[in-house]
């Protein structure tokens, strides 16, 4: 049974904390996506990976980074977290060229 | 206006009908269609896709994709309380990695 893991479901965060969301996939997928979920504004591309250690931006960059040092591993950081991040974000992977996207279950992050 | 359009709903239809869903969009270049599902508290988990122009079933859905027109749908049969979820269309180019997604539909259907 494929699966995408993330690190927690929900998540509380002071404004100005480094916060790390991790993402794990057991499908040997060379690509992994992150998104952000807001209502009315469906899924919005923050960064994806195409394969270790590659990245590139999506749609809406700015505020965050990511890393990837293992296949299997895709880790979203907010530097410094504002209220405006608060959200629902999404990890997804798939295989190269594929038409399917795996996702996990969400974290839930509230920044107060 | 952007890239990908959907009705919000939320929509509530009786069980036994048959709902459609619908995506427009405004990239020629999509080829890839897709249709997810997402349970409330869930992630989205893929329901059909369609390679270009055409048809497909599955069951009880229904996918349709129309580029002429920018427009596709997707209907459910017989539809049932467990059908309820928010529904979102997704769409890619040939050869690119990224999806676009419509924002979703809220569907309910009640007992």
């Amino acid at each position: 049974d494929v699966k995408v893991t993330q690190s927690s479901r929900y998540l509380v965060k002071r404004t100005g904390e480094k916060v790390f969301l991790e993402c794990v996939q057991d499908m040997d997928h060379e690509n992994m996506f992150w998104y952000r979920q807001d209502p009315g504004l469906g899924l919005r591309l923050i960064y994806f990976s195409y394969d270790v250690k590659m990245k590139e931006k999506g749609d809406i960059p700015e505020g965050y980074s990511v890393s990837r040092e293992k296949k299997e591993r895709f880790s979203l950081i907010l530097e410094s977290a504002s209220t405006n991040q608060t959200s629902m974000y999404l990890c997804a992977s798939s295989h190269g060229g594929g038409h399917e996207q795996y996702f996990g279950p969400g974290t839930r992050l509230t920044v107060t | 206006q952007k890239e990908v359009e959907q009705d919000p709903g939320p929509l509530s239809v009786p069980e036994g009908a048959i709902v459609s869903l619908n995506c427009t969009y405004s990239n020629s270049a999509f080829q890839y269609f897709m249709w997810y599902r997402q349970y409330s508290r869930k992630g989205p988990e893929l329901l059909m896709y369609t390679y270009s122009s055409g048809n497909k079933e599955d069951g009880r859905f229904t996918a349709q994709v129309d580029k002429s027109s920018k427009y596709i749908s997707l209907f459910i049969r017989d539809s049932q309380p467990s059908d309820s979820a928010t529904y979102l269309c997704a769409m890619r180019e040939n050869y690119g990695q990224n999806f676009v997604f419509g924002p979703g539909t809220r569907l309910s259907v009640l007992p």
